[in-house]
C-alpha cells in the first residue's frame, strides 16, 4: 500500500524558514516524480512544485520560485520542501503527492503569522 | 498557464440520480507523448484528495464503475451514473501535461 506521511509543519513568523518532509513507503520511491500541492484554508488545490524521479529536474509555480526548494533523498525514500522567506499567503495545508500515478499524503498545516 | 474552468461550482443530487461535471482547459492537454494528463480527484470532507480517474478515462483501482471520464483536447467530463452517499465532497480536475500543473476550482457535490 502506498503511504506518504508529511511532517514538519506548524506556526512560523513571516520571513522565516520551514522544511517539510514526506516519508514514502509501499512503492519504489526512486521510480516516480513527486510533487507538493497546497490548499489554503477553505480554498482549492494549488500545485507548488515537482521533482523528477532522479532529482535532476525541478519545477515551481511562479509565486514560490526563488523561495521554495523541492528535493529528495532516494536512499531514504523521502521528499522535502524547504520554504524560505515565508509570507502570510503561504499559509496552507501542504500535501505530498504522486500526481501522475496517484497517491496523496494526509497533509501538514503551515501557518505563517506573527 | 493553462486555465481549468470547472462547472458547476456546486451540484445537489438525490441518491441514485446521475451527476455530471465539466472541465475545460484553455489549451490542448495532449502532451508530446500523445498522452492527455487529465485527472479527476475527490476530496471528501476532512480528508486529503483521492484520485478517481487518470488519463481522461482510466479508473483508479478500487473506484466503482459508476464513475466515468470522457473528453479530449480541451473539453472533459466526469460522470457519476448513480450517486451514492459516499460520493459527497469536492471534485477537482487536474491537468498534468503543462507546467505549471493546474487544478479546476472544484465542484461541491451535495446530497439532495
Amino acid at each position: 500500500e502506498v503511504q506518504l506521511v508529511e511532517s514538519g509543519g506548524g506556526l512560523v513568523q513571516p520571513g522565516r524558514s520551514m522544511k517539510l518532509s514526506c516519508a514514502a513507503s509501499g512503492f519504489t520511491f526512486n521510480n516516480y516524480d513527486m510533487a507538493w500541492v497546497c490548499q489554503a484554508p477553505k480554498k482549492g488545490l494549488e500545485w507548488v512544485a515537482t521533482i523528477s524521479y532522479d532529482g535532476s529536474s525541478t519545477y515551481y509555480r511562479d509565486s514560490v520560485k526563488g523561495r521554495f526548494t523541492i528535493s529528495r533523498d532516494n536512499a531514504k525514500s523521502t521528499l522535502y520542501l524547504q520554504m524560505d522567506s515565508l509570507r502570510s499567503e503561504d499559509t496552507a495545508t501542504y500535501y505530498c503527492a504522486r500526481l501522475r500515478v496517484g497517491g496523496w499524503g494526509q497533509g501538514v498545516m503551515v501557518t505563517v503569522s506573527s | 498557464d493553462v486555465v481549468m474552468t470547472q462547472t458547476p461550482v456546486s451540484l445537489s443530487v438525490a441518491i441514485g440520480q446521475p451527476a455530471s461535471i465539466s472541465c475545460k482547459s484553455s489549451q490542448s492537454l495532449v502532451g508530446t507523448s500523445g498522452k492527455t494528463y487529465l485527472n479527476w480527484l475527490l476530496q471528501r470532507p476532512g480528508q486529503s484528495p483521492k484520485r478517481l480517474i487518470y488519463l481522461v478515462s482510466k479508473l483508479d483501482s478500487g473506484i466503482p464503475d459508476r464513475f466515468s471520464g470522457s473528453g479530449s483536447e480541451t473539453d472533459f467530463t466526469l460522470k457519476i451514473s448513480r450517486v451514492e452517499a459516499d460520493d459527497l465532497g469536492v471534485y477537482y480536475c487536474l491537468q498534468g501535461t503543462h507546467f505549471p500543473y493546474t487544478f479546476g476550482a472544484g465542484t461541491k457535490l451535495e446530497l439532495k
